[in-house]
């Protein structure tokens, strides 16, 4: 069963949309990420957070935002969305285990297509 | 800049036989911690193994291995008696200041690997 989780699966929008993807951790971690990744290519970090009310950019420049709110709770906006933001969103989460170092829990993903 | 390099775009195994998929990356912090991910058809990412900078020995979980090479820099994953499951894309990983909180992970390209039965 999974700790992670985000919604929707898979999401088909019209170009100009807003858009929110939602990601939720049931394990009390404090770091969380969202990865950008087209298919069979690498993830490419976009946005991480600390904590409650910590948000960072991450190493690839994206037009999306995120929120940290509650610690549980990671939701990834675009405000407008467009044919390029076409991807998979992965998103993760971290603490520290013994056996794996601050090993990430991913999210099943959410499979974007902008039309 | 810390880099992670993939070179096999795509590795064909025989069922049962043993594979490495090759990783070699680029730090100049002395602690770091390397990782390997497997990703099915289905998307989600699944964490296999890590080794950190300052362990000794290789680790191993189950079947799957990582041949740590410090002075060359490659962190290879040995998968041992493959199975037909284990087809995947698996992505090798770096995150750098292990000891000092650093958690900002870096990708590979990923090797797909496909296992004959």
């Amino acid at each position: 069963e999974a700790d992670i989780y985000q919604t929707p699966r898979y999401l088909v929008i019209g170009t100009g949309k807003k858009i929110t993807l939602e990601c939720s951790q049931t394990m009390g971690h404090d770091k969380m990420y969202w990865y950008q990744q087209d298919p069979g290519m690498e993830l490419h970090l976009i946005h991480y957070s600390y904590g409650v009310n910590s948000t960072e950019k991450g190493d690839l420049s994206s037009e999306s935002t995120v929120s940290r709110i509650r610690t549980e709770h990671f939701p990834l906006t675009l405000e407008s969305a467009r044919p390029s933001h076409t991807s998979q969103y992965l998103c993760a989460s971290s603490e520290y285990r013994s056996a794996g170092g601050y090993g990430y829990t991913f999210g099943s993903g959410t499979r974007l297509t902008v039309v | 800049a810390q880099k992670i390099t993939q070179t096999q775009p795509g590795m064909f195994v025989q069922e049962k036989e043993a594979v490495t998929l090759d990783c070699t990356y680029d730090t100049s912090d002395p602690s770091y911690g390397l990782f390997w991910y497997k990703q099915p058809s289905s998307g989600e990412m699944i964490f296999l193994i890590y080794q950190g900078s300052y362990d000794q020995q290789n680790a191993t979980e189950g079947r799957y291995s990582l041949n740590f090479q410090k002075a060359r820099k490659s962190a290879n994953l040995v998968i041992s008696a493959s199975q037909l499951g284990d087809s995947a894309m698996y992505f090798c990983a770096m995150r750098e200041g292990i000891d000092t909180g650093g958690f900002k992970t870096i990708f590979g390209a990923g090797t797909r690997l496909f296992v004959k039965a």
